[in-house]
């Protein structure tokens, strides 16, 4: 199984919502990323895990706060966003070794109203 | 730093045609390379990857690249285009250290029939 997932696919919410997106992964990799990606723009990284741990905070604001509760799974939460944090949401997975090939899920469109 | 250039940020092709996307990039010593494919809406899918060894990688769907040192690039070829193969394309490096991915600014491929 070499698919990673994530929902919702689509989500819409408030500058004063708080909601989260979801992420996993069975093949067994130990390495987690969340990607902010803008149309026509290549994905800009925001959060590596590595082996459950964070290892990697690219200076993202504290409204979104990612989490890795184990090792299949990484939830990003969203809190009090701004309408230019629309945008399509990607997660990835890897071994940490290889850290270069990196399986990306489909990815959830966000839009902040 | 590792950087990746892709010249052309829009290619148009008739179905049938052959295909050649460019890519360059910068780093010290032999990096490890990728091209991801990106369906509107969608996540990424590896095509193929240069690590080391044969300078000419197949890759799914088709396509191969080949890596020349001596110009610095990994462009991505593919004999015959189907309308199928219309999306994003993008040329991504990762150095030898394992440091992050570096991705570049893409290039969209029309298809016309």
């Amino acid at each position: 199984d070499t698919e990673v997932t994530q929902t919702p696919k689509h989500l819409v919410m408030g500058m004063t919502n708080k909601k989260s997106l979801k992420c996993e992964q069975h093949m067994g990799h130990r390495a987690m990323y969340w990607y902010k990606q803008k149309a026509k723009k290549p994905p800009e990284l925001m959060f590596v895990y590595s082996y459950e741990k964070l290892s990697i905070n690219e200076s993202v604001p504290s409204r979104f706060s990612p989490e890795c509760p184990n090792s299949s799974l990484l939830n990003l939460h969203l809190h009090a966003l701004q309408p230019e944090d629309s945008a399509l949401y990607l997660c990835a997975s890897s071994q940490p070794r290889l850290d270069y090939e990196q399986y990306f899920g489909p990815g959830t469109r966000l839009t902040v109203t | 730093a590792q950087s990746v250039t892709q010249p052309d940020i829009h290619i148009t092709v008739s179905e049938g045609a052959s295909l050649e996307l460019r890519c360059n990039y910068s780093y010290g010593a032999t990096p490890y390379l990728f091209w991801y494919v990106q369906s509107p809406g969608q996540g990424l899918q590896l095509l193929l990857k240069y690590f080391s060894g044969d300078t000419l990688v197949q890759g799914i769907k088709g396509f191969e690249a080949e890596f020349k040192r001596s110009q610095s690039s990994f462009n991505l070829r593919k004999p015959s285009v189907h309308w199928s193969d219309a999306a994003e394309y993008f040329c991504a490096v990762v150095g030898t250290s394992g440091s992050r991915l570096t991705f570049g600014e893409g290039t969209q491929l029309t298809v016309n029939p």
